[in-house]
């Protein structure tokens, strides 16, 4: 069965800390992982994804096929980072539908 | 074009009511999808469709629910019956096949 389990509701760090978000994921076949992220009062967006190897707003997130995980990671967290921060799946030709996680709500302090 | 669009934005109605949402995708997306998505979970797949063929249906979508494509452009989502268990942001997705998907604003349901 494909399931995406992100274990943290909220994760609370201080403005300039790293910020890992982590996310585990259960799937049979050859997965495509995505993280999606939701600002307050705005439609769900794609933040990265694991083919595309990308560093977007700060933020990184590798593939570890072992540990079946995609944490996403930025090495100083913003403000502006506070968001919904969603781990999702689809199979490698990105044709099937997405499966998501809850999501982790990041909360930056100033 | 600005993206996914849905309508309306927000739909009170009573329970026992019929409701029926709207979906245009990006103009030139093949794949359009409907999500469900209630409070503290993620987004849960509903259906999708390539062009005006419904591909793939989840368990989740009861007999009350049905969904249309007619000309494979924008997308209707009705609910028949509602119950309470049906107030929830429903959210829609367009993609090229394959590609990444894009999402809506959604339309958030409330059953009273």
């Amino acid at each position: 069965a494909q399931r995406v389990t992100q274990p943290e509701k909220l994760l609370s760090v201080f403005k300039g800390a790293p910020v890992e978000l982590k996310c585990n994921y259960s799937y049979s076949g050859s997965p495509e992982l995505f993280w999606y992220v939701q600002y307050s009062r705005q439609r769900l967006q794609l933040l990265l994804r694991h083919i595309s190897r990308e560093s977007i707003k700060g933020f990184t997130a590798d593939l570890n096929k072992g540990e079946t995980s995609f944490h996403l990671k930025k090495p100083f967290a913003q403000e502006e980072d506070s968001a919904m921060y969603y781990c999702a799946l689809s199979d490698y030709s990105g044709n099937t539908p997405l499966v998501f996680g809850k999501g982790t709500r990041l909360s930056v302090i100033a | 074009d600005t993206g996914v669009s849905q309508n309306p934005r927000h739909k009170i109605t009573k329970r026992g009511q019929n409701v029926t949402f709207r979906c245009d995708p990006i103009s030139e997306h093949n794949r359009l999808y409907w999500y469900r998505q209630t409070l503290g979970q993620g987004p849960e797949f509903l259906t999708y469709f390539q062009n005006e063929a419904q591909l793939e249906k989840s368990r989740l979508l009861s007999d009350r629910f049905s969904a249309e494509r007619p000309k494979g452009s924008f997308s209707t989502l009705e609910i028949q019956r509602t119950e309470q268990g049906d107030s929830a942001m429903y959210l829609c997705a367009s993609s090229l096949s394959p590609g990444v998907k894009f999402f809506g604003p959604g339309t958030r349901l409330t059953v009273l």
